[in-house]
């Protein structure tokens, strides 16, 4: 069975310093991997995908994530923290011939202090 | 961003009482999907559907029924509403993928619905 592990709740970083999102995932199967962002009362947004075509995933608002298979990771970064990162990040899990259902990690809220 | 809508936005009601979520999609997209969101569980699968007249169950679908009658609409029923499904519930929408290739989804902007 797929499961996806976000290590750390809550995360607090100084505007302009690096942005490091844990993600953990458990999968039988080659999994595909996505991080979605969510601004307060707004629907999920997708940041960036892992489909086996490149380990180094680069995303939008300069966001990137490496999949590192041999730590079963997918963590989320970005090298300077703006204001306007502040918001909630999920890691996701799917597979091949599952309907691109997803399954969620708990989420990580990311606060930026001036 | 994808043409997803769901209505209402906002709902209050009463325990015992059915409501239905509507999800309406412009993108012509096979998949679609119902979840909720609670703090501290992420997002959770309800039910989702694979084409017209296609669906099964989710991770947590008891006291939840769906119902897609055309690509465009997917219905969330509760059909008699208790205080725990007070809840967030977004939509989502994916294309069918090829070559083994996995879609990623897209999000509505979710229906908050509270339950007294």
């Amino acid at each position: 069975a797929q499961s996806v592990t976000q290590l750390g709740s809550h995360v607090s970083v100084s505007e302009g310093a690096l942005v490091l999102l844990r993600c953990n995932y458990s999968s039988s199967v080659p999994p595909y991997l996505f991080w979605y962002v969510q601004y307060p009362n707004q629907g999920l947004q997708l940041l960036l995908k892992y489909t086996s075509a490149a380990t180094l995933v680069k995303g939008i608002n300069g966001f990137e994530a490496e999949f590192k298979k041999s730590e079963t990771s997918f963590h989320l970064t970005k090298p300077s923290a703006h204001m306007s990162d502040a918001a909630e990040y999920f890691c996701a899990v799917t597979f091949s011939g599952g309907y691109n259902k997803l399954i969620f990690g708990a989420g990580t809220r990311l606060a930026v202090h001036p | 961003d994808a043409g997803i809508t769901q209505s209402p936005r906002h709902k209050v009601t009463e325990t015992g009482t059915p409501v239905t979520l509507r999800c309406h999609q412009t993108e012509n997209h096979r998949y679609m999907y119902w979840y909720r969101q609670d703090p501290g569980h992420g997002l959770r699968l309800i039910h989702y559907s694979y084409g017209v007249k296609d669906t099964d169950k989710g991770e947590v679908s008891d006291g939840y029924s769906v119902s897609r009658s055309k690509t465009e609409d997917f219905l969330l029923t509760l059909e008699s509403a208790t205080s725990s499904q007070t809840s967030v519930y977004f939509c989502a929408i994916s294309e069918y993928g090829t070559g083994g290739d996995s879609q990623p989804q897209h999000f509505g902007d979710g229906t908050r619905l509270s339950i007294l």
